[in-house]
């Protein structure tokens, strides 16, 4: 079975420009996360989607960066405009979404954003 | 103050070494523990899961929850240099909607 998949895996931009990274969950898999990982540091909860609908988009940047998951399935987190502070990894992980609690997130590998 | 606090290390041990990572946390609402493995440029892949106090054990990894101190573990007995990583704690509660709260993790050398 296929994991999460991540694209791109890497990602120069210079700051002020857009950027885009695209999520597909596990077969499935109702939920999504988008997490931030500072070097250092554990993933930070982004959003979280159960579906289409976004639950928890309380840690979302809405100034500058939005999400999407249309179909339910995969996913795009955008940033416009990319400030230096954003060089990070941006990890996405799935769940099946069924338990109606705590479940087991499956990670992707992470776009590793940097911004110059 | 942080929800969850991990020292970041690093830690390093010789093979064979029985490891212990530790972290804190200060909300006594979160019930669930888990214990995360990250490797270099790779995502979070979850090792342990543990519901409230107690021991659980699995292969050479024993996860340890201690709620009355707010103080979770993880032993790895024989430890390989493959288990060269970064360990992340996390809990996890219905703090208005589950959430999972990931420590800063820690990283472990284990040396040849």
């Amino acid at each position: 079975e296929a994991g999460v998949v991540q694209s791109p895996r890497y990602k120069i931009i210079e700051k002020k420009q857009p950027v885009a990274f695209w999520c597909n969950p596990i077969s499935g898999h109702n939920t999504l996360y988008w997490y931030l990982q500072n070097l250092g540091q554990g993933p930070e909860l982004l959003i979280r989607y159960e579906n289409e609908e976004a639950v928890d988009d309380s840690q979302l940047p809405k100034d500058r960066f939005s999400a999407e998951r249309l179909k339910g399935v995969d996913s795009t987190l955008k940033i416009q405009p990319a400030e230096l502070g954003d060089s990070a990894v941006y990890l996405c992980a799935s769940s099946p979404g069924l338990a109606g609690g705590p479940e087991t997130q499956y990670f992707g590998p992470g776009t590793r954003l940097l911004v110059l | 103050q942080k929800e969850v606090e991990q020292d970041p290390g690093p830690l390093s041990v010789p093979e064979g070494a029985i490891v212990s990572l530790n972290c804190t946390y200060s909300n006594s609402a979160f019930q669930y523990f888990m214990w995360y493995r990250q490797y270099s440029r790779k995502g979070p892949e979850l090792l342990m899961y543990t519901y409230s106090s107690g021991n659980k054990e699995d292969g050479r990894f024993t996860a340890q929850v201690d709620k009355s101190s707010k103080y979770i573990s993880l032993f790895i007995r024989d430890s390989q240099p493959s288990d060269s990583a970064t360990y992340l704690c996390a809990t996890e509660g219905n703090t208005g909607g589950f959430k999972t709260i990931f420590g800063a993790g820690t990283r472990l050398f284990v040396k040849a």
